[in-house]
């Protein structure tokens, strides 16, 4: 069974960083592409990053929506089987429930099979 | 940015009644290589994740009731709940992972009349 358990969320003041993590289990992980999507209390769904297997070098390893270029850094532990979110420079509107989830295929030209439960991020003073 | 759009915001609809939800990009998702849309249709309860439902536009994901369907490419697509259910109460969200920024539509909210 895929599990997918993130980690890491936290109250923290503008300006700040948090990095987040997601332990997964039940798949091979190294071999499918993993995403961060996030949801603003009460809002919709908002993708955030993506990062591709590390043998796939058909394009960009990793890719951010506007907003967060800069200032989040995805990045995958495939021994581990770990995914994170560093987050640094925090601001309120990045408040959210973050998820992480794995896509169907090495591609994050993918949708997203399996979510976890998420992990609060609060930005405030 | 491609831009997803849905209709209705929201809809009541009767126990064992159809409903139906809108979803349009702003330009088309459809692969010409592959012959495929890169479009998918979720499910979010209230207080839980959200749920693949569809992809590819109309491949319906394992152990998802065939009450659910998928439909349309290009710019519009369609996901259908043939006969509503209790359990179905949830808001839909359409998404296209064509190109990033991958974008979500703003949901639809379905709900028992």
């Amino acid at each position: 069974e895929v599990q997918v358990v993130e980690s890491g969320g936290g109250v923290v003041q503008p300006g700040g960083s948090l990095r987040l993590s997601c332990a997964t289990s039940g798949f091979t992980f190294s071999s499918y592409a993993m995403s961060w999507v996030r949801q603003a209390p009460g809002k919709g769904l908002e993708w955030v990053s993506s990062i591709r297997t590390t043998g796939d070098n058909s394009g960009d390893r990793t890719y951010y929506t506007d907003s967060v270029k800069g200032r989040f850094t995805i990045s995958r532990d495939d021994s581990g089987n770990i995914l994170y979110l560093q987050m640094n420079n925090l601001r309120a509107e990045d408040t959210a429930l973050y998820f992480c989830s794995k896509c169907p295929r090495a591609s994050p030209y993918s949708p997203t099979d399996s979510w976890g439960q998420g992990t609060l991020v609060t930005v405030s003073s | 940015d491609i831009v997803m759009t849905q209709s209705p915001d929201s809809l009541a609809v009767s126990l064992g009644e159809r409903a139906t939800i809108n979803c349009k990009s702003s330009q088309s998702v459809f692969y010409n290589s592959n012959k495929k849309n890169y479009l998918a249709w979720y499910q979010q309860k209230p207080g839980q994740p959200p749920r693949l439902l569809v992809s590819w536009a109309s491949t319906r994901e394992s152990g998802v009731p065939d009450r659910f369907s998928g439909s349309g490419s290009g710019t519009d697509f369609t996901l259908t709940i043939s006969s509503l259910q209790a359990e179905d109460v949830a808001v839909y969200y359409c998404q296209q992972y064509y190109d990033t920024p991958l974008t979500f539509g703003p949901g639809t909210k379905v709900d028992i009349k």
